[in-house]
């Protein structure tokens, strides 16, 4: 069964360093998403992204975020210079359509920032 | 804006008997909801989803009832096994994006 697989599973870096969350997305889908979770709490969106550009972000994507679809299969989230409240943990999901259709989500890489 | 939500943070079953977690949604516009089920460590699964032109879904072991005229969303779960312990979320999906719950955590009592 096709999956959204992401690397790596936990990542630990100092505050002010820059990190890159990797994504690969099931093959034939179309719209991607980043979301965080901190810890015991809901699920949040940060950003969408459909046909090479941003489509959608909220107000937890800053300036200090960006994506970027590199190649036909990866999609990454770069996180300039982390912050202790971006200690999170951080899902990729792929749909193959817009709206009703469902989003599948990867495990999640567990970012911690220290 | 719109939100959707939860009625319930936390619920504990035993072993054999139905769960009901409900929710609530604000945006009377939605017109796709799904549940997503997410165990300790691991990314939300889809459970079952509903289009907004139906009240109820029926999938393995799973129900979802939505009433439009309340904003209502509930996800039944029949004979409720230790493997269904999870926090479960509904949520809206949109073309942009899926808007999340915050959340209830099912315990199944052995």
């Amino acid at each position: 069964e096709p999956e959204v697989t992401q690397t790596p599973s936990h990542q630990v870096t100092q505050m002010g360093q820059e990190v890159i969350l990797r994504c690969v997305p099931i093959s034939n889908h179309l719209y991607f998403y980043w979301y965080r979770q901190i810890l015991g709490q809901k699920v949040e969106f940060l950003v969408s992204f459909y046909n090479n550009e941003i489509s959608e972000k909220s107000e937890i994507f800053d300036d200090q975020f960006s994506v970027e679809r590199p190649d036909g299969s990866n999609f990454t989230l770069k996180i300039r210079s982390t912050k202790l409240e971006d200690s999170a943990m951080y899902f990729c999901a792929s749909s193959s359509g817009g709206r009703n259709t469902e989003a599948f989500f990867g495990q999640g890489t567990r970012l911690t920032v220290v | 804006g719109e939100s959707v939500g939860l009625h319930l943070p936390t619920l504990s079953v035993q072993e054999g008997d139905n769960s009901i977690i409900n929710c609530a949604y604000s945006n009377s516009a939605s017109d796709y909801f799904i549940w997503y089920k997410q165990e300790s460590g691991k990314g939300p699964q889809f459970i079952i989803d509903i289009r907004s032109n139906m009240d109820k879904r029926q999938g393995q072991r799973v129900t979802v009832l939505l009433n439009k005229t309340v904003k209502h969303l509930s996800l039944q779960i029949a004979a409720t096994q230790p493997g269904d312990s999870a926090v479960y979320f509904c949520a809206e999906k949109s073309y942009d994006k899926v808007i999340f719950g915050p959340g209830t955590s099912l315990s199944v009592i052995p």
